[in-house]
């Protein structure tokens, strides 16, 4: 089974649509994250979600939002794309109880904008 | 806030040779270190983790990585490295919100790993 799953892999689609990206952790972990991962491969964390508390990257455009249905699940949605948007998207979960910040990784979803 | 710094880009290094790579870390407390790696469109998998104890930690396909506190770094090391080594490979520190709970982990930009054969 796997710990940290995304769909889509992959995404191709319009500027100016509306698009979601789902992810889902049987791990039972209480936090869960999207990252963002450029061009040049940069990582940047976009948001954390934890017992229902987000924290959000004060760089992150309003034009994204997760969505937490439950604890396994913290969907990302994002309107209005722009061609900016384009990138590796990463979704992460970590058991915040022990503290040790370890994270676990989806295997990404790469969106292309048009 | 804490940063992370890979000093070094990309590095080329022959199969068989021995491979260090570079990490710097700025945390105001005692900090929580780990290496990823990312193979070509996967991914990131942990290769290894210092929380606190043993300053050589060992971890995963052969790599140790080694903390050293009076200098900030965290620098990973294999002693012979292979063909499937290439990749590229994250230093990160983790971070936690007041609540207590784990508030995301900060990367360095990577460094992307070359083998010649």
């Amino acid at each position: 089974d796997t710990a940290v799953s995304q769909t889509p892999k992959y995404l191709v689609t319009q500027m100016g649509n509306d698009k979601s990206i789902k992810c889902e952790q049987n791990l039972g972990h209480d936090t869960m994250y999207w990252y963002k991962q450029d061009s040049k491969k940069f990582l940047k964390i976009m948001f954390s979600y934890n017992n229902k508390e987000l924290i959000i990257n004060e760089t992150v455009p309003n034009r994204f939002s997760p969505k937490s249905p439950d604890k396994a699940h913290l969907n990302l949605h994002i309107n209005s794309l722009e061609l900016g948007d384009s990138a590796v998207y990463f979704c992460a979960s970590s058991l915040s109880v022990d503290n040790t910040g370890e994270l676990f990784f989806g295997e990404g979803s790469r969106l292309t904008v048009l | 806030a804490q940063s992370v710094t890979q000093p070094d880009i990309h590095i080329t290094v022959s199969e068989g040779a021995s491979l260090e790579l570079r990490c710097n870390y700025s945390y105001g407390a005692t900090p929580y270190l780990f290496w990823y790696v990312q193979s070509p469109g996967q991914g990131l998998q942990l290769l290894l983790k210092y929380f606190s104890g043993d300053t050589l930690v060992q971890g995963i396909k052969g790599f140790e990585a080694e903390f050293k506190r009076s200098q900030s770094s965290f620098n990973l090391r294999k002693p012979s490295v292979h063909w499937s080594d290439a990749a590229e490979y994250f230093c990160a520190v983790a971070s936690w919100y007041s609540g207590g709970g784990a508030d995301g982990l900060t990367f360095g930009k990577g460094t992307h790993l070359i083998i010649q054969p």
